[in-house]
């Protein structure tokens, strides 16, 4: 069975950084791209960030570009969201998800929380 | 960026019907289109992928079709468990985007 488990969200002031992480199991983490997407509360679905299987290409949303950092260990079947100088409009539920350049987003984490707010 | 315009943003049926969900991009994405359906305190999950191909698991009362720049989502039947938020995303082109959603409750 497929699992995506992300941790490490929290409150956190406008300005400071946060590290979210996920991690994979019932697929051979090292061969599918992973995403982040964020909902904010009540709103709908943005789209992130992504990594490829080996790394080699990663793209951003331009809302976050400059600021926030994915990156993966495949020996650890875990992906990270380093994020930096947050912002109130960061304040979402970060979900992380399995897809890549025309393949569907085909399973989802349960979210972590983030909050940004002083 | 492409945008996905999605319609209505809310929609209220009754049991048993059916009921259809449009979305529009703002340029041709090639059926490189999904649904997805949210489920209050859930993570959404992938319904239709490929306009028009159901995910493993998904009844059959779902229905995507659709090409170029119009595509819709068709529930026949509806059923208490439909209620729900459902979404359209393009993965065509880098960013991919989604929707703005579509709540769905029962009348």
């Amino acid at each position: 069975e497929v699992q995506l488990v992300e941790s490490g969200g929290g409150l956190v002031q406008p300005g400071r950084s946060l590290k979210l992480s996920c991690v994979a199991s019932g697929f051979t983490f090292s061969n599918y791209g992973m995403n982040w997407i964020r909902q904010a509360p009540g709103k709908g679905l943005e789209w992130v960030a992504y990594i490829s299987s080996g790394s080699s290409y990663i793209y951003y949303a331009e809302t976050v570009k400059g600021r926030f950092t994915i990156s993966r260990d495949n020996a650890k079947n875990t992906l990270y969201l380093q994020m930096t100088s947050l912002r109130s409009e960061d304040t979402a539920l970060y979900y992380c998800a399995r897809g890549a350049t025309v393949v569907p987003f085909d399973y989802w984490g349960q979210g972590v929380m983030v909050t940004v707010s002083s | 960026d492409i945008q996905m315009t999605q319609s209505p943003a809310s929609l209220s049926a009754s049991l048993g019907e059916t009921v259809t969900i449009e979305c529009r991009a703002s340029e041709d994405i090639y059926s490189n289109l999904a649904w997805y359906q949210q489920k209050p305190g859930n993570s959404p999950q992938l319904l239709i992928y490929d306009a028009n191909s159901l995910a493993d698991g998904v009844p059959s009362r779902f229905s995507g079709s659709g090409s170029g720049t119009q595509y819709s989502l068709k529930i026949n039947s509806l059923q208490s468990e439909d209620v729900a938020s459902y979404f359209c995303q393009q993965y065509n082109n880098y960013p991919w985007t989604f929707g703005g959603g579509t709540k769905l409750e029962l009348k």
